[in-house]
């Protein structure tokens, strides 16, 4: 099983800022996955971040809002920019999408 | 799209009570997991189901793959505080099997 390192855990950011949130996994994988969390809600897919390739986005995210890094196969970074209070959420990375494993998560609260 | 509607949407138990809870789809799905996220952590991988009709266990935990490849159960069997959380079930997406889809979540609260 993979382990999966998330920093920061929480952060609270003024809105109109970026927060870039950092994934590690313990080992390499080919894919990692970014996902938010709203407030009592499931988790949705943000984006698949590939290495050596621009990451892929799902519907109703864009690159300029979530710009996704992925310098190595054990490493990938995620920025939540010009925030606003509706950016407030849990986002959570992963490795392989299959019988993924996850990162403790990063609460963000915009203020 | 594909969606996976999970009930019911809380519980609130006594400790040592059993708890069943199911994950319906309109689509099949050929693979189901079953997730358990604590308070702010991660979602944790409970059991993974492979094949219509199987049915398996990890401890006090039973899940089963619908027959119909539409739905999927979980059973608790005689709950303790520390089974406090949310149950999310997922699937691979129909046209990336790499990619997962969450249920809603079946939040669960268990009094001592």
């Amino acid at each position: 099983s993979a382990v999966i390192s998330q920093k920061p855990s929480r952060d609270i950011c003024q809105r109109g800022t970026s927060l870039t949130i950092q994934c590690q996994v313990d080992s390499q994988v080919t894919m990692m996955f970014w996902y938010r969390q709203q407030p009592g809600q499931s988790l949705t897919l943000i984006a698949t971040a590939n290495q050596g390739s621009e990451a892929t986005y799902e519907s109703g995210f864009v690159i300029d809002k979530f710009p996704i890094s992925r310098p190595n196969l054990t490493f990938s970074t995620l920025t939540v920019s010009n925030m606003s209070p509706e950016d407030s959420s849990i986002y959570l990375c992963s490795d392989s999408g299959f019988e993924a494993f996850f990162g403790q998560g990063t609460r963000l609260t915009v203020v | 799209g594909q969606q996976l509607n999970q009930s019911p949407q809380s519980m609130f138990i006594q400790e040592g009570e059993d708890v069943s809870m199911n994950c319906t789809s309109s689509s099949i799905f050929n693979t189901w997991l079953w997730y358990k996220q604590d308070p702010g952590e991660g979602p944790v991988l409970l059991i993974a189901l492979y094949k219509a009709g199987e049915l398996t266990s990890n401890g006090r935990l039973t899940a089963q793959f619908g027959i119909t490849r539409k739905d999927s159960f979980l059973n608790i069997s005689a709950s303790i505080p520390s089974d406090v959380g949310i149950y999310f079930c997922a699937g691979p997406t129909r046209y990336n099997t790499d990619k997962l889809i969450f249920g809603t979540g079946t939040r669960l609260q268990v009094f001592p």
